[in-house]
């Protein structure tokens, strides 16, 4: 079974803290894995994709990435009110064709003035 | 760059009415596509995945069915609405390459009454 775990929150944070939002996943052969945001009513917006062990830096945003422990986490400096939305983890299992993604179920995150 | 046109925003249909929802990509070609269903509160489900005109593959057995007549044409149908069909449909398209990540459309919002 291929699955993708996140804490459903809410995650409250203040205004200008750093917010993480963690996700672990089944299948230790994954190769690629993504973060997501979604507003109330709104699509998914890619925000970062990470292949790689490690860290990666996007403006105020960082994914983490430790495929030993099967876990991906995304840290979001100086949070701010307009982050306020839920994120979305995805990981693309092998073996499913067509660059499938299984999503988690999301991380609602409040930041508060 | 790649734009992707989901319409229409919003649907209420009968139950027993048919269904047809459509999503076009432009700025790509041969993308591969999905069909998505997000319940109230709940993650997102894939419904359908294609990586080619009429190269469809379901992932969810239901009442609902998929075509892609054009390459870049991406259709959702069904014969007879049921009340558990009510949800947000998301279209979303990938590169085919492998690791590549899913862009998804506005979505439409279907209320079955």
């Amino acid at each position: 079974q291929k699955e993708v775990e996140q804490n459903s929150g809410p995650l409250s944070v203040p205004e200008g803290a750093i917010a993480s939002l963690n996700c672990t996943y089944s299948d230790r052969v994954s190769q690629s894995f993504f973060w997501y945001r979604q507003y109330s009513g709104k699509s998914p917006e890619l925000i970062m994709s990470i292949y790689s062990n490690g860290d990666k830096e996007d403006g105020r945003f960082t994914a983490q990435l430790n495929k030993a422990s099967q876990y991906v986490s995304l840290l979001i400096r100086d949070s701010q009110p307009s982050d306020s939305a839920t994120y979305l983890c995805a990981v693309n299992f092998p073996g499913g064709g067509g660059n499938k993604l299984t999503f988690g179920t999301g991380t609602q995150l409040k930041v508060e003035l | 760059s790649q734009t992707i046109h989901q319409w229409p925003a919003t649907l209420v249909q009968p139950v027993g009415s048919p269904l047809s929802l459509e999503c076009t990509v432009e700025g790509t070609s041969n993308p591969n596509l999905y069909w998505y269903r997000q319940a109230a509160g709940r993650g997102l489900q894939l419904l359908f995945y294609s990586i080619g005109i009429d190269q469809i593959s379901s992932e969810v057995p239901q009442n609902l069915s998929a075509s892609r007549p054009q390459d870049r044409q991406f259709i959702l149908s069904s014969k007879k609405l049921l009340l558990s069909d009510s949800g947000f449909y998301l279209c979303a398209w990938s590169g085919t390459n492998y690791n590549q990540p899913q862009h998804f459309g506005d979505g439409t919002r279907l209320s079955i009454l």
